[in-house]
């Protein structure tokens, strides 16, 4: 199966820019979509279909996708983003759903 | 605004099956690509499977011997029975609802099953 490998943790200063690796074979020939959660709630959509962001996501989100790892970019990182990010494609060889093991961003 | 609520026993034995319902309001079930989700304590998210409002299904291979997913349009309900359970699938278990099957839109708040004697 499809495997999606993302380092477990990534430290940046507030205002600086944090950018969240998603690895995967060929990636870019997939859709990868970013999940932002923070602790005892729901996971939330920040960025769909690479770099596309669902309505009330701050532009300071953003996505890219090349070869094979993709990209979470957050600009002008604030404290309230500390939280685990987690990409996720759609393999359609194989018609599943399929997960990164997630990311801990803390804003130092 | 599509909102989801998951509902059912937090507390399930080992070797019995957990049963999960979640109910969906703001919209018509109708549509909509409606999954589960699951996430162990400290751990990262694992799909389960989904179903789509006309019945088909699709599975996640690791769980499909012991997973059902099942809708009923007159309700605005989705479930998940999963048998056989042991303390592996202690998690929190998350419902989503998407246009597409491809991401998941809309999340339920989680609900948490233990399974313990």
């Amino acid at each position: 199966s499809y495997v999606l490998t993302q380092p477990p943790s990534v430290s940046v200063a507030p205002g600086q820019t944090a950018r969240i690796t998603c690895g995967g074979n060929n990636i870019e020939s997939k859709s990868v979509h970013w999940y932002q959660q923070k602790p005892g709630q729901a996971p939330v959509l920040v960025v769909y279909d690479d770099t596309d962001r669902p309505s009330g996501i701050p532009e300071r989100f953003s996505g890219s996708n090349s070869g094979n790892t993709a990209t979470l970019t957050i600009s002008r990182v604030e404290a309230g983003d500390e939280a685990d990010y987690y990409c996720q494609v759609w393999d359609s060889s194989s018609d599943l759903l399929v997960f990164g093991g997630g990311t801990k961003l803390t804003v130092l | 605004q599509v909102q989801l609520q998951e509902s059912g026993p937090g507390l399930v034995k080992p070797s019995e099956t957990l049963s999960l319902t979640c109910s969906v309001s703001g919209g018509s079930i109708s549509s909509y690509y409606l999954s589960w989700i699951r996430q162990p304590p400290g751990k990262g998210l694992e799909w389960i499977g989904y179903i789509y409002y006309s019945g088909s299904t699709n599975y996640n291979p690791s769980l499909k011997s012991r997973v059902t997913i099942s809708v009923d349009t007159s309700k605005n309900q989705f479930s998940l029975k999963l048998s056989s359970v042991t303390a592996a699938d202690t998690a929190v278990y998350y419902c989503a609802a998407s246009i597409v099957r491809y991401y998941f839109d809309y999340w339920g708040q989680g609900t948490l099953v233990t399974v313990s004697s």
